[in-house]
């Protein structure tokens, strides 16, 4: 069985400012991992992912995430931030095995304010 | 974008009656799934099914059930809602090709 900790519900920082948002994984065996973007009234969509390989993924709207197996964090990370980045961000796990069942953190609301 | 929709997108209800949600998926996708997402729990895994007539439960399955009868459709049944049962419902669909999952617009349920 998998966990996640996202260990900040809430994140507000000024536009064009970097920002981090926090995830943390427990899992006893090899992980994917996920971050979805969920803007108001709207579903998830797929922000970027580890599979394996390089440790730092990029992926859109200029986001990135570093995987770190020895301390089982995914953070994610802009270095400028725009007002339209105002969301709802969840870090997910999977196993490697077939059927790909996510469990989700509980949510980072991220409110980028002039 | 990932061919997945929801039916209906809102119902409200009353406590004790059965309500059904539909899934429809045009990818041929092997793999879907429903969550529940609520304030502070993020989303959670209700059933999941690995093809058709094939089914399991997820974290949080108490109270629903679920059908496949073909690919392209994955039906939520709420036997006898509850209020507990307002939430949030999102269907999901895996590609194994991209390991990752499409999420649909979601269904909002009230439950009175």
């Amino acid at each position: 069985a998998q966990s996640v900790t996202q260990l900040d519900s809430q994140v507000p920082v000024f536009e064009e400012a970097p920002v981090e948002l926090r995830c943390n994984y427990s899992s006893s065996v090899s992980v994917y991992l996920f971050w979805y973007v969920q803007y108001p009234n709207q579903g998830l969509q797929l922000l970027l992912k580890y599979l394996s390989g390089s440790t730092l993924v990029k992926g859109i709207n200029g986001f990135e995430a570093e995987f770190n197996k020895s301390q089982t964090s995914f953070h994610l990370r802009k270095p400028s931030v725009h007002i339209s980045d105002t969301a709802e961000y969840f870090c997910a796990v999977s196993g490697t095995g077939g059927g790909n069942k996510l469990t989700f953190g509980t949510g980072t609301q991220l409110k980028v304010e002039l | 974008d990932a061919g997945i929709t929801q039916s209906p997108r809102h119902k409200v209800t009353e406590t004790g009656t059965p309500v059904t949600l539909r899934c429809h998926q045009t990818e041929n996708h092997r793999y879907m799934y429903w969550y529940r997402q609520d304030p502070g729990h993020g989303l959670r895994l209700i059933h999941y099914s690995y093809g058709v007539k094939d089914t399991d439960k997820g974290e949080v399955s108490d109270g629903y059930s679920v059908s496949r009868s073909k690919t392209e459709d994955f039906l939520l049944t709420l036997e006898s809602a509850t209020s507990s049962q307002t939430s949030v419902y999102f269907c999901a669909i895996y590609g194994t090709g991209n390991n990752e999952q499409f999420f649909g617009p979601g269904t909002r349920l009230t439950v009175l």
